[in-house]
């Protein structure tokens, strides 16, 4: 159990266009989606926490207006990264977690490589 | 504020060897603590957790930890490696228990030798 999918798993695309990456909670509803970013060789880097229905909280630093983050249901959660720019090329990592009164284990998507030209 | 550092960005070890990996941890209120392994190009898997109750808890793979908080330490151990267990482990805590975020640390790499 407690399965996330990430799609798509790499992605190349053109500088100035956008890339929409899903992560889905297969076997279980996810109140709370997470996102991160890696870069390589470093520990993941908190973006946004996302609650299904409402707005995603951003870390500090973190452009909302870059990364637009939709969390429409309990099993889906969307990052669309607006006008992609090398620097943005970057391994992103989802998680859920089905929440409840304790601190619940996250749960991890398998990544998606972003590679911007 | 709450962290974790993780002793070692690079531990090697010969297989069928003890395998340890440190992570301590500052925490101001009862931590939550978390190990996870990365292998190249994947997400992140859960080793094992600590909430609350029995100290040491015992993970997947072997694996097991032991929460200490005298030493606020959560150091990961196997008593033999495995040439599969080489990967990224990262150490984590939570910094909130309303919002579940995660800190992590900031990994440990670690080799088995033939």
């Amino acid at each position: 159990g407690a399965v996330v999918s990430q799609h798509p798993s790499w992605v190349i695309c053109k500088s100035g266009t956008s890339v929409k990456i899903e992560c889905r909670s297969l076997d279980f509803q996810a109140t709370t989606m997470f996102w991160y970013r890696q870069f390589p060789k470093q520990s993941l880097m908190l973006m946004a926490t996302s609650n299904e229905g409402s707005k995603a909280t951003y870390e500090q630093g973190v452009e909302k207006d870059k990364f637009l983050i939709n969390h429409a249901s309990l099993t889906l959660s969307t990052l669309t990264v607006t006008s992609a720019h090398p620097e943005d090329s970057s391994f992103y990592i989802c998680s859920a977690s089905a929440g409840g009164s304790s601190p619940d284990t996250q749960y991890f998507g398998p990544g998606t490589r972003l590679t911007v030209l | 504020a709450q962290s974790v550092t993780q002793l070692g960005s690079h531990v090697s070890v010969s297989e069928g060897a003890l395998v340890l990996l440190r992570c301590n941890y500052s925490s101001s209120v009862p931590p939550y603590l978390f190990w996870y392994v990365q292998y190249p190009n994947q997400g992140l898997q859960l080793l094992l957790k600590y909430t609350t109750g029995a100290t040491l808890v015992k993970g997947i793979n072997g694996f097991e930890a032991e929460f200490k908080k005298s030493e606020t330490s959560f150091h990961l151990t196997k008593p033999s490696a495995h040439m599969s267990d080489a990967a990224e482990y990262f150490c984590a805590v939570i910094i909130s228990s309303n919002t579940g975020k995660l800190i992590f640390g900031q990994g440990t790499t670690l080799q088995v030798k033939p």
